[in-house]
Protein backbone atom coordinates (compact mmCIF):
# COMPACT_ATOMS: atom_id res chain seq x y z
CA UNK A 1 0.00 0.00 0.00
CA UNK A 2 2.58 2.04 0.97
CA UNK A 3 3.70 4.76 -2.02
CA UNK A 4 7.46 5.18 -2.03
CA UNK A 5 9.17 3.00 0.11
CA UNK A 6 12.90 2.72 1.63
CA UNK A 7 14.97 0.18 3.23
CA UNK A 8 16.56 -0.01 5.85
CA UNK A 9 14.88 2.47 7.85
CA UNK A 10 18.00 2.96 10.05
CA UNK A 11 21.49 2.23 9.29
CA UNK A 12 24.50 2.58 11.38
CA UNK A 13 28.15 1.13 10.41
CA UNK A 14 31.74 1.96 10.51
CA UNK A 15 33.52 4.01 8.89
CA UNK A 16 35.40 2.99 5.82
CA UNK A 17 32.09 0.35 5.00
CA UNK A 18 30.17 0.19 1.96
CA UNK A 19 26.08 0.08 2.57
CA UNK A 20 22.95 0.53 -0.07
CA UNK A 21 19.81 1.98 0.62
CA UNK A 22 17.11 0.50 -1.62
CA UNK A 23 14.03 2.50 -2.50
CA UNK A 24 10.99 1.12 -4.58
CA UNK A 25 7.66 2.91 -5.50
CA UNK A 26 4.48 1.68 -6.55
CA UNK A 27 2.99 5.12 -8.01
CA UNK A 28 3.82 4.49 -12.09
CA UNK A 29 5.72 7.33 -11.50
CA UNK A 30 8.58 7.90 -14.19
CA UNK A 31 10.98 10.17 -11.94
CA UNK A 32 12.82 9.41 -8.85
CA UNK A 33 15.23 11.18 -6.88
CA UNK A 34 17.27 10.83 -3.49
CA UNK A 35 18.03 13.83 -1.06
CA UNK A 36 20.08 14.02 1.79
CA UNK A 37 19.04 15.87 4.85
CA UNK A 38 21.79 16.92 6.88
CA UNK A 39 21.66 17.13 10.41
CA UNK A 40 20.32 21.07 10.19
CA UNK A 41 17.30 19.40 8.29
CA UNK A 42 18.61 21.18 5.20
CA UNK A 43 17.43 18.98 2.39
CA UNK A 44 19.19 18.91 -1.01
CA UNK A 45 18.70 17.03 -4.15
CA UNK A 46 21.35 14.43 -4.95
CA UNK A 47 20.23 12.78 -7.98
CA UNK A 48 17.29 12.30 -10.58
CA UNK A 49 16.60 9.51 -12.70
CA UNK A 50 13.94 9.39 -15.81
CA UNK A 51 13.18 6.50 -17.15
CA UNK A 52 16.19 4.71 -15.57
CA UNK A 53 18.13 7.22 -17.15
CA UNK A 54 20.68 9.61 -15.20
CA UNK A 55 19.36 13.16 -14.96
CA UNK A 56 20.86 14.92 -12.32
CA UNK A 57 23.79 14.36 -10.20
CA UNK A 58 24.13 17.34 -8.41
CA UNK A 59 28.08 17.34 -7.81
CA UNK A 60 27.79 13.99 -5.10
CA UNK A 61 31.10 12.32 -4.37
CA UNK A 62 31.66 9.24 -6.76
CA UNK A 63 31.78 7.51 -3.61
CA UNK A 64 27.91 7.77 -4.01
CA UNK A 65 26.50 5.28 -7.08
CA UNK A 66 22.71 4.95 -7.62
CA UNK A 67 21.29 2.39 -9.87
CA UNK A 68 17.79 2.08 -11.19
CA UNK A 69 17.47 -0.96 -12.63
CA UNK A 70 13.63 -0.37 -13.76
CA UNK A 71 11.82 3.17 -13.49
CA UNK A 72 9.82 1.98 -10.02
CA UNK A 73 13.50 1.10 -7.88
CA UNK A 74 15.83 3.56 -7.37
CA UNK A 75 18.93 2.03 -5.16
CA UNK A 76 21.82 4.07 -3.72
CA UNK A 77 25.43 2.69 -3.04
CA UNK A 78 27.59 3.95 -0.64
CA UNK A 79 31.40 3.44 -0.58
CA UNK A 80 33.94 4.03 2.14
CA UNK A 81 32.06 5.98 4.65
CA UNK A 82 32.66 8.90 6.32
CA UNK A 83 31.69 10.63 8.97
CA UNK A 84 30.66 13.40 6.98
CA UNK A 85 27.70 10.86 5.24
CA UNK A 86 25.70 10.60 8.19
CA UNK A 87 22.16 12.37 7.40
CA UNK A 88 18.66 11.30 6.39
CA UNK A 89 18.64 10.28 3.01
CA UNK A 90 15.08 10.17 1.45
CA UNK A 91 14.02 9.15 -1.97
CA UNK A 92 11.39 10.60 -3.71
CA UNK A 93 8.65 10.00 -7.06
CA UNK A 94 7.02 12.44 -9.34
CA UNK A 95 5.20 11.61 -12.61
CA UNK A 96 6.58 14.64 -14.79
CA UNK A 97 10.13 14.61 -14.39
CA UNK A 98 9.73 19.18 -14.53
CA UNK A 99 7.77 20.68 -11.91
CA UNK A 100 5.89 17.88 -11.09
CA UNK A 101 4.49 17.35 -7.06
CA UNK A 102 6.37 14.82 -5.62
CA UNK A 103 6.18 11.84 -2.87
CA UNK A 104 8.55 10.71 -0.62
CA UNK A 105 9.73 7.85 0.81
CA UNK A 106 10.09 7.74 5.22
CA UNK A 107 13.85 7.88 5.12
CA UNK A 108 16.56 6.02 6.00
CA UNK A 109 18.76 7.40 8.77
CA UNK A 110 22.16 6.92 8.47
CA UNK A 111 25.01 7.01 11.73
CA UNK A 112 28.12 6.77 10.71
CA UNK A 113 30.56 5.38 13.77
CA UNK B 1 22.56 30.52 -7.46
CA UNK B 2 18.73 30.06 -6.41
CA UNK B 3 18.61 30.48 -2.50
CA UNK B 4 15.51 29.80 -0.02
CA UNK B 5 14.76 31.19 3.30
CA UNK B 6 11.70 30.48 5.66
CA UNK B 7 11.21 33.28 8.36
CA UNK B 8 10.51 32.34 11.35
CA UNK B 9 12.32 29.56 11.96
CA UNK B 10 10.35 27.81 14.59
CA UNK B 11 7.17 29.05 16.14
CA UNK B 12 4.77 28.16 19.05
CA UNK B 13 1.38 29.32 19.21
CA UNK B 14 -2.19 27.97 20.79
CA UNK B 15 -4.17 26.63 19.66
CA UNK B 16 -6.96 28.26 17.64
CA UNK B 17 -4.88 30.91 15.71
CA UNK B 18 -4.43 32.06 12.61
CA UNK B 19 -0.69 32.06 11.07
CA UNK B 20 1.27 33.05 8.38
CA UNK B 21 4.84 31.33 7.51
CA UNK B 22 6.98 33.04 5.10
CA UNK B 23 9.19 32.07 2.29
CA UNK B 24 11.54 33.84 -0.18
CA UNK B 25 13.53 33.21 -2.88
CA UNK B 26 16.18 34.83 -4.90
CA UNK B 27 15.51 34.45 -8.30
CA UNK B 28 12.48 34.92 -9.56
CA UNK B 29 12.55 32.65 -12.55
CA UNK B 30 10.89 29.64 -11.21
CA UNK B 31 8.95 27.07 -12.50
CA UNK B 32 6.62 26.72 -9.94
CA UNK B 33 6.54 26.69 -5.77
CA UNK B 34 5.34 23.90 -3.67
CA UNK B 35 5.18 23.66 0.30
CA UNK B 36 5.78 20.77 2.65
CA UNK B 37 5.30 19.38 5.29
CA UNK B 38 7.32 17.01 6.90
CA UNK B 39 6.66 15.45 11.17
CA UNK B 40 9.09 13.74 13.04
CA UNK B 41 10.89 10.41 11.98
CA UNK B 42 8.41 10.99 8.38
CA UNK B 43 9.07 11.88 4.78
CA UNK B 44 7.80 15.03 3.40
CA UNK B 45 3.83 15.28 2.04
CA UNK B 46 3.35 17.55 -0.65
CA UNK B 47 0.57 20.26 0.96
CA UNK B 48 0.22 22.94 -2.08
CA UNK B 49 1.55 23.35 -5.35
CA UNK B 50 1.49 27.00 -6.93
CA UNK B 51 2.31 27.74 -10.70
CA UNK B 52 4.64 30.26 -11.82
CA UNK B 53 1.64 32.07 -13.37
CA UNK B 54 -1.05 31.61 -9.96
CA UNK B 55 -1.16 33.87 -7.84
CA UNK B 56 -2.52 31.25 -4.88
CA UNK B 57 -3.80 27.74 -4.27
CA UNK B 58 -6.19 26.85 -1.29
CA UNK B 59 -6.54 23.66 0.46
CA UNK B 60 -9.05 23.40 3.47
CA UNK B 61 -7.46 25.06 5.95
CA UNK B 62 -4.11 25.81 4.12
CA UNK B 63 -3.47 28.67 1.64
CA UNK B 64 -0.60 29.53 -0.42
CA UNK B 65 0.18 32.61 -2.45
CA UNK B 66 2.74 33.69 -4.82
CA UNK B 67 4.31 36.86 -5.50
CA UNK B 68 6.99 35.92 -8.46
CA UNK B 69 8.27 39.21 -8.77
CA UNK B 70 9.02 40.21 -5.28
CA UNK B 71 10.27 36.33 -4.69
CA UNK B 72 7.94 35.89 -2.03
CA UNK B 73 5.42 32.95 -1.00
CA UNK B 74 3.32 32.97 2.22
CA UNK B 75 1.62 30.02 4.04
CA UNK B 76 -1.41 30.81 5.57
CA UNK B 77 -2.79 28.36 7.98
CA UNK B 78 -6.32 28.70 9.62
CA UNK B 79 -7.18 28.30 13.13
CA UNK B 80 -4.46 25.87 13.72
CA UNK B 81 -4.66 22.68 15.50
CA UNK B 82 -2.46 20.87 17.61
CA UNK B 83 -2.08 18.71 14.66
CA UNK B 84 -0.96 21.01 12.30
CA UNK B 85 2.41 20.67 14.53
CA UNK B 86 5.13 19.77 11.74
CA UNK B 87 7.68 21.50 10.25
CA UNK B 88 6.57 23.19 7.16
CA UNK B 89 9.32 23.35 3.95
CA UNK B 90 8.61 25.38 0.97
CA UNK B 91 10.47 24.38 -2.39
CA UNK B 92 11.12 26.55 -5.74
CA UNK B 93 11.15 24.29 -8.62
CA UNK B 94 14.77 26.23 -10.40
CA UNK B 95 15.42 24.68 -13.90
CA UNK B 96 15.83 20.99 -13.33
CA UNK B 97 15.30 20.58 -9.65
CA UNK B 98 13.51 21.62 -6.45
CA UNK B 99 14.96 23.51 -4.05
CA UNK B 100 14.38 23.60 -0.32
CA UNK B 101 14.17 26.52 2.11
CA UNK B 102 15.43 26.09 5.48
CA UNK B 103 11.84 25.19 7.26
CA UNK B 104 9.87 26.33 9.92
CA UNK B 105 9.31 24.19 12.87
CA UNK B 106 5.69 24.96 14.26
CA UNK B 107 4.17 23.83 17.22
CA UNK B 108 0.48 24.27 18.43
CA UNK B 109 -0.44 23.93 21.50
CA UNK B 110 -3.65 23.14 23.37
Amino acid sequence: DTAVSQTPKYLVTQMGNDKSIKCEQNLGHDTMYWYKQDSKKFLKIMFSYNNKELIINETVPNRFSPKSPDKAHLNLHINSLELGDSAVYFCASSRQGKGGPQHFGDGTRLSIL
Amino acid sequence: KQEVTQIPAALSVPEGENLVLNCSFTDSAIYNLQWFRQDPGKGLTSLLLIQSSQREQTSGRLNASLDKSSGRSTLYIAASQPGDSATYLCAVWDTDKLIFGTGTRLQVFP
